[in-house]
Formats: C-alpha cells, sequence, structure tokens
C-alpha cells in the first residue's frame, strides 16, 4: 500500500511569506501529526490532527497551524516566516493515534531566506 | 514533561559486528511506549523496535533487540550483525500511554557509521 506522501519535497521563500504543506496518510489511517526537524532544536511535535479535530498542540507560536480534511489528509501553515523556521517538516500518521508505530513521510525541506 | 537522551552523538561499528545504542528517559508515568527510529539519508523515519513499558520482556525484531530498564529507565538498542544498510541516524521516542493522542518525544539522536 502506498505510504505517507509530503508534498513538496523541497521549498524556498522569502522571510515574511506564508507557506502550506500537504500531507496524505496511508489509507485507512485517521491521525496525522507534524513534527519539526533541526540541527539546532532536534525533533519537535508540532501538533496532531483526528478526524479533523486538533487533538494536541506543542509548543509553537500561532504562526503555526493546521487542518485535516475528511479524506484525512492534512496540510500545515506557517505564516510571515522567519529564517528560524527553515527546517525539515515530517509528518507521521497513525491508525487512531495509538502506540502501535507511526508511519513517517519523507519530509518538506523548507528553506527561508 | 518528559525528557529523552542519547548520550552517544556518534558510533561507528565495523560490519558483522554487535554495536549498542543508549538512551535514557525521564518521565513520572508509570505506563509508556518507547520507541527506536532510524533516519537514513532518505530522511524517512523507519520504525525499528517498540516496547510497551508494562511488559518485562525485551522487545526483539530481528537483529534488533532492546534492553529496557524500567527503574533506570533505559532503553539501549543493540544491533547484531551490523550491515551497511543500517548506517543511519538513530533516534529514541517516548509516548505517554496516559494520554490520548500520538505525541512522541524524541532524543537528540545517534548518527551510526558502519564500516566495511
Amino acid at each position: 500500500k502506498a505510504g505517507v506522501t509530503q508534498t513538496p519535497r523541497y521549498l524556498i521563500k522569502t522571510r515574511g511569506q506564508q507557506v502550506t504543506l500537504s500531507c496524505s496518510p496511508i489509507s485507512g489511517h485517521r491521525s496525522v501529526s507534524w513534527y519539526q526537524q533541526t540541527p539546532g532544536q532536534g525533533l519537535q511535535f508540532l501538533f496532531e490532527y483526528f478526524s479533523e479535530t486538533q487533538r494536541n498542540k506543542g509548543n509553537f507560536p500561532g504562526r503555526f497551524s493546521g487542518r485535516q480534511f475528511s479524506n484525512s489528509r492534512s496540510e500545515m501553515n506557517v505564516s510571515t516566516l522567519e529564517l528560524g523556521d527553515s527546517a525539515l517538516y515530517l509528518c507521521a500518521s497513525n491508525i487512531a493515534g495509538n502506540d502501535y508505530g507511526y508511519t513517517f513521510g519523507s519530509g518538506t525541506r523548507l528553506t527561508v531566506v | 514533561a518528559q525528557t529523552v537522551t542519547q548520550s552517544q552523538p556518534e558510533m561507528s561499528v565495523q560490519e558483522a559486528e554487535t554495536v549498542t545504542l543508549s538512551c535514557t528517559y525521564d518521565t513520572s508515568e508509570s505506563d509508556y511506549y518507547l520507541f527506536w527510529y532510524k533516519q537514513p539519508p532518505s530522511r524517512q523515519m523507519i520504525l525499528v523496535i517498540r516496547q510497551e513499558a508494562y511488559k518485562q520482556q525485551n522487545a526483539t525484531e530481528n537483529r534488533f533487540s532492546v534492553n529496557f530498564q524500567k527503574a533506570a529507565k533505559s532503553f539501549s538498542l543493540k544491533i547484531s550483525d551490523s550491515q551497511l544498510g543500517d548506517a543511519a541516524m538513530y533516534f529514541c521516542a517516548y509516548r505517554s500511554a496516559g494520554t490520548s493522542g500520538s505525541r512522541l518525544t524524541f532524543g537528540e539522536g545517534t548518527q551510526l557509521t558502519v564500516n566495511p
């Protein structure tokens, strides 16, 4: 079966712009989580969506937001981009947010210049 | 809040040898899950092995096994018969079992090099 698909793979944006990243989970998976990975801060949890509702949220400013559609696809949006937002953004899907492991996508590499 | 610590930023091993990666965590919870993930240059995080805290038996997946010491809050990964394809960044991760949702807390990672 198809894995977790993240688009685009690479993105370059200018400071102050906004960006939208997309994540399509494995078919049948209803939970989608987002993580930010940087060399300095490592992997940090952004938020989780389950059945179109945000169920968990990490410690990120309000510029980071997300949503989930009825087909479980999720998008995350970052507004007013800062240089420090340059990172690899990973999404992970899970059947219902349970413990049976999370399947990750290959991420979107965002560079803010 | 839970924290996960991997004290070895880099490790190396000869092909066919055995290597152990260390992970410690801090939590006040009694029920939780622990994971080891592998991240090769392709960037995709791949689940290597998982452990439920309520199970005393250490998890094993082929050449990968863990040494789970709940009292010591230690969760090390042993890779036997190392292969070139094992070279990657390895992350230890924690998830609480007491709350809904799937927030994973990751360690800093250990870069594993496998020498031929």
